[in-house]
């Protein structure tokens, strides 16, 4: 089972503000990774596939970089919804399809 | 617009069964590959189980493997989750989940909103 390790746990950022986020696969799953949303009470969301694929109806301020076993999630200005838990995963490797833990993106 | 809709979690003894339904819409139901994920109140998510469009494919984590069963009814727009034998950690908000396409390709791009199933006795 490949492992997803995301960092930070938590991230602080003020309105306006880049925010960068991070997923590391245990082993390569080339392209085959997924980025979601998740608010609080609510399922989460498809942000990015294919590592950089923006999904149906994603402001372009979401960008998704990697490739193997390094991923970046970058939020170029962030909004007030924009504070949220985000969990990448892979889809290469499956069964299972594994998700990282998550990072929490708080106002600062 | 696309549509997924749980029911049939509730609270349940260990040992016992239970069985989830998912109703769609706003889509074309039986092209798609569709999955069950779910998530401890609080924590990370963990892919359940998958069934492709034409139940040609079917795929389940090692956790549920034996004890859960995906089905589903193209006629009637439903995907299900039969589970038996139910464990404290299968304890967790479930999830129905459209795939981007027919066969199991892992790219969740619609969820339901999530039906709640707490065991305990």
């Amino acid at each position: 089972e490949i492992v997803m390790t995301q960092s930070p746990a938590t991230l602080s950022v003020s309105p306006g503000e880049r925010a960068t986020l991070s997923c590391r696969a245990s082993q390569s799953v080339s392209s085959d990774l997924a980025w979601y949303q998740q608010k609080p009470g609510q399922a989460p969301r498809l942000l990015i596939f294919g590592a950089s694929t923006r999904a149906t109806g994603i402001p372009a301020r979401f960008s998704g970089r990697g490739s193997g076993t390094e991923f970046t999630l970058t939020i170029s200005s962030l909004q007030s919804e924009d504070f949220a838990f985000y969990f990448c995963q892979q889809y290469n490797k499956w069964p299972p399809s594994t998700f990282g833990q998550g990072t929490k993106v708080e106002i600062k | 617009e696309v549509q997924l809709v749980e029911s049939g979690g509730g609270l349940v003894q260990p040992g016992r069964s239970l069985r989830l339904s998912c109703a769609a819409s706003g889509f074309t139901f039986d092209d798609y590959a569709m999955h069950w994920v779910r998530q401890v109140p609080g924590k990370g998510l963990e892919w359940v189980s998958g069934i492709s469009w034409n139940r040609g494919t079917i795929v389940y984590a090692d956790s549920v493997k034996g004890r859960f069963t995906i089905a589903r009814d193209d006629a009637k727009n439903s995907l299900f989750l039969q589970m038996n034998s139910l464990r404290a950690e299968d304890m967790a908000f479930y999830y129905c989940v459209k795939d981007f396409g027919p066969m199991l390709r892992g790219i969740f791009d619609y969820w339901g909103q999530g039906t709640l199933v707490t065991v305990s006795s």
